[in-house]
């Protein structure tokens, strides 16, 4: 059964701080894995999808990266700011499943 | 463009009443996904559709839960005889494809059972 682990659960920065977040999943037999954000009261909002063939991903300032044999990806998120402060999530498809098993999220807060 | 609708944004009811919560998919989209997600607690995987095919029901809870979809549009995600521990936000997203197209979310459906 495929679990999903993200660390740290809570994590509190300056504006302007580079960080990253930690993903770690137990079967590495992955479609594709996706980062996505959550607002509070509000539903996700996908960030970057990464195909198992693929080792990383861009958009703007967030950066994912995926190490499928290590069971391992990270989001880079360059130059915080106040806005970025959300609920961040990641989710993997299994190799012949169609539904997204998702990690409990790591809780950001970006300060000005 | 219009996103996934989910309503209704909020319900509460009482206990052994049945609820019927609604979700309209972006147009075009052929997968479709129900979603749970408890107070402090993961998103916790229901039933998907492909077209108006439910091929995955494993996630239901219990045979209080059922969903349909029709005309590869609307679905409707239906808890009858509703107990406390069904209180929980129900999302719904959908995708282009089944496969490598990212879920789209509506804002869900925050169900409280007294």
């Amino acid at each position: 059964k495929q679990e999903v682990t993200q660390i740290p659960a809570a994590l509190s920065v300056p504006e302007g701080e580079n960080l990253v977040l930690n993903c770690s999943f137990t079967d590495s037999a992955i479609y594709n894995l996706q980062w996505f954000r959550q607002d509070p009261g509000k539903g996700l909002t996908s960030l970057l999808l990464i195909q198992s063939s693929q080792r990383e991903q861009t958009s703007g300032r967030l950066n994912a990266s995926l190490d499928k044999s290590s069971g391992r990806s990270t989001l880079y998120i360059a130059a915080s700011q106040p806005g970025d402060s959300a609920t961040y999530l990641c989710a993997v498809t299994n190799t012949g499943f169609q539904k997204l098993v998702f990690g409990t999220g790591t809780r950001l807060l970006v300060s000005p | 463009g219009a996103g996934v609708s989910q309503s209704p944004s909020n319900k509460v009811t009482e206990k052994g009443k049945d609820v019927e919560l609604r979700c309209d998919p972006i147009s075009g989209h052929t997968a479709l996904y129900w979603y749970r997600q408890s107070l402090g607690q993961g998103l916790e995987f229901l039933i998907y559709f492909q077209g108006n095919s439910a091929p995955d029901k494993s996630g239901l809870p219990s045979d209080r839960f059922s969903a349909e979809r029709t005309g590869g549009s609307v679905s409707t995600l239906t808890i009858q005889r509703t107990q406390q521990e069904d209180s929980a936000v129900y999302l719904c997203a959908s995708s282009l494809e089944i496969l490598n197209s990212p879920l789209h979310f509506g804002n869900g459906t925050r169900l409280t059972v007294t």
